[in-house]
């Protein structure tokens, strides 16, 4: 059964860079299968931020594509995330998710116990 | 952008069925999915491709879509059922998630 653990500073200030990090465990990152990012505000609903595939091949939310970078690294069998600019409106629980490929009616089956971080000074 | 949207929240009494609406432009001609969230814990995919469950999600969960409305059912549904439950589809490359219904059990 595929496993993901989300890692990263939980605190972060504002206009600086957001980074987190999900192991993948039970399942090789090459294999398939797309990973993505969610994040869920406070009291608020779940907000897609993007997918990647093992090959690098990337989908990002429109809203937050100027500021969003998702990366693989299959060795280590992990994907990144990186927001830049941040701002107390990205303050989150941020989750990482295994996805089906875009076209076959996409869905996370997956997800990580997700992070909560915050954007503070 | 594409939109989907759901009723803010649901009541249902114990052993009654209840329907969470999620409603988009045409979204009988996308497949749309479900999932269940309870605090503290990681969303739940319970419903995928409009009507099928994952291995484990108890039968009384089901899902159709037509139209422009996808809708979850929960039939008989259990006091462990209280949870907020978020439809999602996939649009012009992006995934869409609805702002989510909290069904309450009374």
């Amino acid at each position: 059964q595929v496993q993901l653990q989300e890692s990263g500073p939980g605190l972060v200030k504002p206009s600086e860079t957001l980074s987190l990090t999900c192991t993948v465990s039970g399942y090789s990152i090459s294999s398939g299968y797309y990973w993505g990012w969610i994040r869920q505000p406070p009291r608020k609903g779940l907000e897609w931020i993007g997918n990647i595939y093992h090959s690098g091949s990337t989908y990002y939310n429109p809203s937050l594509k100027s500021r969003v970078t998702i990366s693989v690294d299959t060795s280590k069998n992990q994907f990144s995330l990186k927001l830049s600019s941040v701002t107390a409106a990205d303050t989150a629980v941020y989750y990482c998710a295994s996805g089906t490929p875009p076209g076959a009616g996409t869905y996370f089956d997956y997800w990580g116990q997700g992070t909560l971080v915050t954007v503070s000074s | 952008s594409y939109e989907l949207t759901q009723p803010p929240s649901v009541s249902v009494s114990p052993g009654q069925t209840a329907s969470i609406t999620c409603s988009g432009d045409k979204l009988g001609d996308k497949y749309a999915c479900w999932y269940q969230r309870k605090p503290g814990q990681s969303p739940v995919l319970v419903i995928y491709q409009d009507t099928k469950r994952p291995s484990g999600i108890p039968e009384r969960f089901s899902g159709s879509n037509s139209g422009n409305t996808a809708t979850l059912t929960i039939s008989g549904t259990q006091a462990m059922d209280e949870a907020d439950y978020y439809c999602q589809a996939w649009d012009s490359s992006t995934v869409v998630f609805g702002g989510g219904a909290k069904l309450t059990v009374l």
